[in-house]
C-alpha cells in the first residue's frame, strides 16, 4: 500500500539554525498538509498546499515557516530559525484530488520527523 | 468545522467489541465524521469515515445516527494492538481546496488481556 514517507526521522539542531524537513507524499495526491505535535499535546495544523500555493495556514505558521514542492516528489517544510518551542514531531500528510473522490478522500500521514531544538 | 465530544479514555477486554462515542450536535450538512487513532507517537491512522450512512471496512464500522448528531466507531475484535489514542473529527467536504482536519484529544483505548 502505498505510504507518505518523511526524512529524517530525527533531527537536532541548534537555536537559530534553519532546519529542512522533507516528505514524499503519496504519487497520485495533489493535496499537502504539515503538522505538528508538542509532546503530550493535540496534533496542530500547520498548513495546507494545493496547485502551488498554500490553501490555508494556522496562527503558528508564521515567517519562519515556509514550504515548497521543489520538484514533482517532495514537499517541504522550512524553519528559518529555529526555537526552543520549535521541538515537536512533524506529520506530512497528502490527500487524493481528482474527480469526485477529492471531496471526500482522507488525508494519509507519514510516520513523522521529530525535531529537538537545543 | 463543528466540534466533536469524546469521552476521555475507555477500556476494552481483549477480543471483545470497542464501542467508541462521538458527539457532533453541531455538524453541518457538507461535513464527513472521520476517524482516526494515533499508537505512541506515531503518524495519525485513518480509519473510517462517513456522510450519513453507515460504513464498514476492514478495520472498523462506523454507525451514524439518523440526525448525524452522533456515531460510534466500533472495532469488532479489539486487540492489544488496538491500544491508541482514537480522533473522531468533522471535517468539511473537499471543495477543491485543500480541507484540513483538526484534531480534538480524542479518546485513549486500553485493551487489556
Amino acid at each position: 500500500e502505498p505510504e507518505v514517507t518523511q526524512t529524517p526521522s530525527h533531527q537536532v539542531t541548534q537555536m537559530g539554525q534553519e532546519v529542512i524537513l522533507r516528505c514524499v507524499p503519496i504519487s497520485n495526491h495533489l493535496y499537502f498538509y504539515w503538522y505538528r505535535q508538542i509532546l503530550g499535546q493535540k496534533v496542530e495544523f500547520l498548513v495546507s498546499f494545493y496547485n502551488n500555493e498554500i490553501s490555508e495556514k494556522s496562527e503558528i505558521f508564521d515567517d519562519q515557516f515556509s514550504v515548497e514542492r521543489p520538484d514533482g516528489s517532495n514537499f517541504t517544510l522550512k524553519i528559518r530559525s529555529t526555537k526552543l518551542e520549535d521541538s515537536a514531531m512533524y506529520f506530512c500528510a497528502s490527500s487524493e484530488g481528482t474527480g469526485f473522490r477529492s471531496y471526500n478522500s482522507p488525508l494519509h500521514f507519514g510516520n513523522g520527523t521529530r525535531l529537538t531544538v537545543t | 468545522d463543528a466540534k466533536t465530544t469524546q469521552p476521555p479514555s475507555m477500556d476494552c477486554a481483549e477480543g471483545r467489541a470497542a464501542n467508541l462515542p462521538c458527539n457532533h450536535s453541531t455538524i453541518s450538512g457538507n461535513e464527513y465524521v472521520y476517524w482516526y487513532r494515533q499508537i505512541h507517537s506515531q503518524g495519525p491512522q485513518y480509519i473510517i469515515h462517513g456522510l450519513k450512512n453507515n460504513e464498514t471496512n476492514e478495520m472498523a464500522s462506523l454507525i451514524i445516527t439518523e440526525d448525524r448528531k452522533s456515531s460510534t466507531l466500533i472495532l469488532p475484535h479489539a486487540t492489544l494492538r488496538d491500544t491508541a489514542v482514537y480522533y473522531c473529527i468533522v471535517r468539511v467536504a473537499n471543495t477543491g481546496t485543500a480541507s484540513k482536519l483538526t484534531f480534538g484529544t480524542g479518546t485513549r483505548l486500553q485493551v487489556t488481556l
